[in-house]
């Protein structure tokens, strides 16, 4: 089973600061089935990024995703009040799929 | 617009089986395009893939729940179900069934339900 590591745990910024996501893969991940997930109190996950970087339907280009193998990133390069959440990469990759831990931004 | 809806007991006693349904809308199990997936989520914790079902009935558990878990389709119903057996405490959490984007099992999930909580109760 590929274990997932999210760092840091939580990231404390301001509206319109960047924001920088790791995910990082026990195993290389098989074809960079790589995804991200936004998911706010109460509400379901939201895909955002698969394929480690290709922006889900309806994502603002605020939000990329990069790297391959074991090292990934989701950076969100200007944030907006509704981009406070928590955020969980999940591989597809491998099964069985599994989730990181999560990172949560919070406002600082 | 495609609409997934999950629904079941919100509360199952300890040592018996949870059963939930997922209804979708504004789309069909039966395209053979996509597969249909169950994760659950316990509370203020992180989300765990239980299992996938394709409109054939070919399914891909978790070897984690495998010896507990039925995933089934109904194509005359558009719904497809979790069983998940002799349940404990560790089993409350909110369920989740999602579609997977396309093509193939591996797959992101791209369009959620809601998601039901469900509560273990001794």
């Amino acid at each position: 089973e590929i274990v997932l590591t999210q760092s840091p745990g939580t990231l404390s910024l301001s509206p319109g600061e960047r924001a920088t996501l790791s995910c990082r893969a026990s195993q290389s991940i098989s074809s960079n089935y790589l995804a991200w997930y936004q998911q706010k109190p109460g509400q379901a996950p939201r895909l955002l990024i698969y394929s480690a970087s290709s922006r889900a339907t309806g994502i603002p280009d605020r939000f990329s995703g990069s790297g391959s193998g074991t090292d990934f990133t989701l950076t969100i390069s200007r944030l907006e009040p509704e981009d406070f959440a928590v955020y969980y990469c999940q591989q597809y990759g491998n099964s069985p799929f599994t989730f990181g831990p999560g990172t949560k931004v919070a406002i600082k | 617009q495609l609409q997934l809806q999950e629904s079941g007991p919100e509360l199952v006693k300890s040592s018996e089986t949870l059963s939930l349904t997922c209804t979708v809308s504004g789309g069909s199990v039966s395209n053979s395009v996509y597969y249909w997936g169950w994760i659950r989520q316990p509370p203020g914790k992180g989300l765990e893939w239980i299992g996938t079902i394709y409109y054939s009935g070919s399914t891909y558990y978790n070897p984690s729940l495998k010896s507990r878990v039925t995933i089934s389709v109904d194509t005359s119903k558009n719904q497809f179900s979790l069983k998940l057996s002799s349940v404990t405490a560790a089993d409350t959490a909110v369920y989740y069934c999602a579609r997977h984007s396309g093509g193939n099992y591996k797959r992101a999930f791209d369009y959620w339900g809601q998601g039901t909580l469900v509560t273990v109760s001794s």
